[in-house]
């Protein structure tokens, strides 16, 4: 069974930073690129950051509203990934869920972690 | 970027009648559409790949169609775990994928 475990979420100031992980157990991790989506309260999703296999090079890419601020990573060793989170501003409230992609260039989302609940606020 | 735009935004309906749920993209896509369940508290959950691919465990009551800018899922006949909000989604224009605003199946 394909589990993916999220943690780092919490209460932050605005302009402070936050590391967001996701541990992924049930499938070989290193096989599959990863995607970090967002979820504001009461709203729809929202594309974040992904990152390709060691395969590709890890190469990355963002949305907009987070280039320059927010950078995504991978340990294949632990079958986790990363979403580091600077200069965080209100408006990056919301739960975030890590996601795999269900095969390669494939950009549809068949796994799901469980959410981590980002709140900025002063 | 393209815009999905889904409707309608609230669809009620009764166990065992058919659900109908469209999506419009702002441009040509191709089959490049996804569609998604999410319950309350709950991930969303992958129902269809490529405009009209079955996921993995999806029942067959689900099933997606269409091309170009007008897509359609169809649930043939509601089951009370169905009642839940619906996301269309494009990989087209990758990067960025794009959502649709939802539309929620409620209990008529």
């Amino acid at each position: 069974e394909v589990q993916m475990v999220e943690s780092g979420g919490g209460l932050v100031q605005p302009g402070r930073s936050l590391r967001l992980s996701c541990t992924v157990s049930g499938l070989t991790f290193g096989d599959y690129a990863m995607t970090w989506l967002r979820q504001a309260p009461g709203r729809g999703l929202e594309w974040v950051a992904f990152i390709r296999t060691k395969r590709y090079g890890e190469t990355t890419e963002y949305a907009a509203s987070v280039k320059g601020r927010f950078t995504i990573s991978r340990d294949d060793s632990k079958s986790t990934v990363y979403l580091q989170m600077n200069s965080l501003k209100t408006e990056d409230t919301a739960m975030y869920y890590c996601t795999r992609d269900r095969g390669p260039s494939s950009y549809f989302f068949d796994y799901w972690g469980q959410g981590s609940l980002v709140t900025v606020s002063s | 970027e393209i815009v999905l735009t889904q409707s309608p935004a609230t669809l009620s309906l009764s166990p065992g009648e058919r659900a109908t749920l469209s999506c419009r993209a702002s441009q040509s896509i191709g089959s490049y559409l996804g569609w998604y369940q999410q319950k309350p508290g709950q991930a969303p959950r992958l129902l269809i790949y490529d405009a009209s691919n079955r996921a993995t465990g999806i029942p067959a009551r689900f099933s997606g169609s269409g091309s170009g800018t007008a897509f359609t899922l169809t649930i043939s006949g509601l089951e009370p775990e169905d009642f839940a909000v619906y996301y269309c989604q494009q990989r087209s224009s990758w990067p960025p994928v794009t959502f649709g605003g939802g539309t929620k199946v409620e209990i008529k």
